[in-house]
């Protein structure tokens, strides 16, 4: 079955630092990534929809100069969550998209911006 | 996509089938009803999906009524991993279409 390796799975960050976070299709290629929020007791929010190549969709309210997404390949997408505050605190959720898979999530990250 | 609505939260007695419902009336045609969880602090997990048929896995089995206005995912002997938030989600296939959108899902409590 289809694998998605999301990393890290944790991380703490000073506020004002940027964070990395890197979603892996590890068996198939995926042409469409998605990058998720998910706030304590709350559902996953879609934030963003990126396409290997091109420029990602954002959804409304989400801010792309704050939440940078990178999908330069065919198996590799990263979010970048830049001048972090605490408020950005949250456990983010990757999922790539495959003609014979369907969506496949990865197990998320929790961020903690102290 | 169409709306889904599910109960916030149910319990269900270790070994017993849990019973999950979703309402979806505004499903059209063309739109497949999914199944997915997710245990605390990990990733969804895909369950099952249908159109019109009843399906089943090894994980469960998913009741569409006729007019396909509504389903119930059935968890045939519930056990304590299967504690979880339920998501019911209507949409066209997987392979068209770009989001995918989660509801708030149904919290079920396995109970020793």
């Amino acid at each position: 079955g289809a694998v998605v390796s999301q990393h890290p799975s944790w991380v703490i960050c000073k506020s004002g630092t940027s964070v990395k976070i890197e979603c892996r299709s590890l068996d198939f290629q995926a042409t469409t990534m998605f990058w998720y929020r998910q706030f304590p007791k709350q559902s996953l929010m879609l934030m963003a929809t990126s396409n290997e190549g091109s420029k990602a969709t954002y959804e409304q309210g989400v801010e792309k100069d704050k939440f940078l997404i990178n999908h330069a390949s065919l198996t590799l997408s990263t979010l970048t969550v830049t001048s972090a505050h605490p408020e950005d605190s949250s456990f983010y959720i990757c999922s790539a998209r495959s003609q014979n898979y369907g969506y496949t999530f990865g197990s998320g990250t929790r961020l903690t911006v102290v | 996509d169409a709306k889904t609505t599910q109960p916030p939260s149910m319990d269900c007695a270790e070994g017993r089938a849990a019973n999950l419902p979703c309402n979806h009336s505004t499903i059209s045609g063309n739109e497949y009803v999914y199944w997915y969880r997710q245990i605390h602090s990990q990733g969804p997990q895909y369950i099952i999906h249908g159109l019109k048929n009843n399906e089943t896995n090894e994980m469960a089995s998913l009741i569409i009524t006729e007019d396909r206005k509504s389903s119930t995912l059935i968890l045939p002997h519930a056990t304590l991993r299967d504690t979880a938030v339920y998501y019911c989600i209507v949409r066209f296939p997987l392979n068209t279409g770009n989001q995918f959108y989660f509801g708030t899902g149904t919290s079920l409590t396995v109970i020793p």
